[in-house]
This record gives C-alpha cells, structure tokens and sequence, in this order.
C-alpha cells in the first residue's frame, strides 16, 4: 500500500556541519515532495518542496533533491545551526492526500 | 490574524465522555484536513473535505465523526472516548485538493483521555 520511509528516526550534527535525511516512498503516481519542520509543541511548517519534474530544488541552506526512478528523495541542511534543531517530515502526495514520513528528531550541537 | 485557528487548545477526559474539536481557516482555502499525531510523533491523515464535501476517510473508528458547516470550518466530534484516543489532532487546510498544494497547519489540539 502507500508508504513512506523516512531514516534516520534521530541525527544529531556538530553546528556547522551538514544533516541529510533520506525518504523513500512506494507509489509511482506521487509528483509532489514536501518537507515539513515542526518545533517541540508547535505545528508542522513547510519548508521547501519539490516537484516530481524537477530533480533539485535549493533555498539557502536548504536543498532537496529527488530520484523519480528509484523513488527517493532527500532533504540537505547545510551549515546547521542550533534553530534547525526540530522533527522534519517528509511526505509524498497520493491522490488527494499526503503520506508522511515518520520523522527525523534533528539535534545541531553547539 | 491566525491562519488555522482550533479550539481547545488542550483536552483532559474520561474514558466514555462525548467531545469536539474545533478549527477555522481564514485562509479561503477550499479543502480543510484533520490529522492525528501519536506519541511518537506520526502524522496520520484522518479526514479531508472540499468545498464542505468529505473526500478523504481513512480507517477511522465510526465514533469519529467529522462537520464542515462551510468551507471556513472543520469541526471533529469524538464519542465514547478511549484511552488509545489520546494524541495531538491537528487540523489543516489548503488552496485546492489535488497535488502539490501546502497545507497549513493549525496549532493543535492535545487530548488526554483518562
């Protein structure tokens, strides 16, 4: 059925390095990624998203990059710092919906 | 000026009790989501309407009942409340229903159920 993979459930980075979280999703069809971050008791927020006809796809220390043939798609933090410390979630889009990932606690250590 | 606005905030219940949740877009955005986070933080779609019409149901008990008075509002009604019930039901919205639209997050709402 529809899934989403997401890994790892937990990364923990040295402010200034780089985190990458990996997504793998199971239907075809799907042509929307988006990429959420939500903060400890607050509400997701989209923060970059890509689109099945483009295969990278930059905002400043964000990056998103996508394999339509081998479905995965990823998400690249460069130059972390402590305020990207969060849960991010990827999602990919079936039908009307969006299946989530199961999220990646992101720690940046100063 | 809040995007999605729910009410309550926070929600502390017996097991058994009867309760509602509410949400509202200012948005004029034309389809409206519930969601369900659990403890560890999974994100489950559990509803969505378009234009005050249900379009999405997942494999949600029947004491879940969802209300779109019109398309500024998303009410969810809980019966028989269990313990497994406990979670963060966010509610959203979006432009439109098809792919590649944002959905917004309301600030959720956070039921204890005793």
């Amino acid at each position: 059925g529809e899934n989403v993979e997401q890994h790892p459930s937990t990364l923990s980075v040295q402010e200034g390095d780089s985190a990458v979280i990996k997504c793998t999703y199971s239907d075809s069809a799907s042509n929307y990624f988006p990429w959420y971050k939500q903060e400890l008791g607050k509400r997701p927020q989209l923060i970059i998203d890509i689109r099945s006809n483009v295969g990278e796809k930059k905002d400043q220390r964000i990056a998103v990059t996508l394999n339509k043939t081998a479905k995965h798609f990823s998400l690249h933090i460069t130059e972390t710092q402590p305020e990207d410390s969060a849960v991010y979630f990827c999602a990919a889009s079936v039908a009307y919906k969006y299946i989530f990932g199961t999220g990646t606690r992101l720690k940046v250590l100063a | 000026d809040t995007a999605v606005s729910q009410t309550p905030k926070y929600l502390v219940t017996q097991m058994g009790n009867d309760k509602s949740i509410k949400c509202e877009q200012n948005l004029g955005h034309d389809t409206m989501y519930w969601y369900k986070q659990d403890s560890k933080k999974f994100l489950k779609i559990m509803f969505s309407y378009n234009n005050k019409e249900l379009i999405i149901n997942e494999t949600v008990p029947n004491r879940f009942s969802p209300k779109s008075p019109d398309k500024a509002h998303l009410n969810l009604h809980i019966n028989s409340l269990e313990l497994g019930d406990s979670a963060v039901y966010f509610c959203a919205s979006s432009q439109v229903s098809g792919q590649g639209a944002e959905q917004y997050f309301g600030p959720g709402t956070r039921l204890t159920v005793t």
